[in-house]
């Protein structure tokens, strides 16, 4: 299975700040994902992150918002911007086990990161 | 309409017990469906895919009805180590649907 690493895994910021999430797979892989799991509530996809080009935006969120970078094949940043009370979640980078990179064969599967629990104030 | 719903629970149950969860899709397009599991303050994993002729993997029954566009999930002798949240997948082209989750609490 792939191995993601999400930092930071949790933190508190206030209002109108903004927060960077790094997101790190130990395999390439061309297609990242980004959700978003509020209380309660089931996993969102915010965006997915291609390698060479611009993110695609999922409907209700917006890259002024959410930018995204895709440096490299093993790495991506999610950036909460000009943060509310509203955005407190977790946020999760998440990779397909159908990804052209990886030789296993389709399983369906997706791997996430550990997440990164946000609180904002 | 969401994409995938089901029961959010809690299911509270005896150890030893069976229990079942259900999930309804709301796209027939849909190709591929899963059940994840998400321990608290934990990312979800997989824990298996519904083929269409149903599929068991030791104490777990996974089933799928696709003209009622139903998933359900049963677990057998249910241990304390199976509460969790279990999480209702659907696959539509190349991007997965999440259901709400059903809480599961198995009881000593």
């Amino acid at each position: 299975s792939a191995v993601i690493s999400q930092k930071p895994s949790r933190d508190i910021c206030q209002r109108g700040t903004s927060l960077t999430i790094q997101c790190q797979v130990d395999s390439q892989v061309t297609m990242m994902f980004w959700y978003r799991q509020q209380p309660g509530q089931s996993l969102t996809l915010i965006a997915t992150a291609n390698q060479g080009s611009e993110a695609t935006y999922e409907s209700g969120f917006v890259i002024d918002k959410f930018p995204i970078s895709r440096p490299n094949l093993t790495f991506s940043t999610l950036t909460v911007s000009n943060m509310s009370p509203e955005d407190s979640s977790i946020y999760l980078c998440s990779v397909s086990s159908a990804d052209p990179h990886m030789s296993r064969g389709y399983t369906g599967e997706l791997f996430f990161g550990e997440g990164s629990r946000l609180t904002v104030l | 309409r969401k994409e995938v719903e089901q029961d959010p629970g809690p299911f509270n149950v005896p150890e030893g017990a069976t229990v079942a969860f259900n999930c309804t899709y709301s796209n027939s397009a849909s190709q591929s469906f899963f059940w994840y599991r998400q321990d608290c303050r934990k990312e979800p994993k997989l824990l298996m895919s519904v083929y269409s002729s149903g599929n068991e993997d030791g104490r777990f029954t996974a089933q799928l009805n696709r003209a009622s566009q139903y998933i359900s999930l049963l677990i057998r002798d249910s241990k304390l180590s199976d509460s969790a949240t279990y999480l209702c997948v659907a696959l539509v082209g190349n991007q997965f649907y999440f259901g709400t989750g059903t809480s599961l609490t198995v009881i000593p």
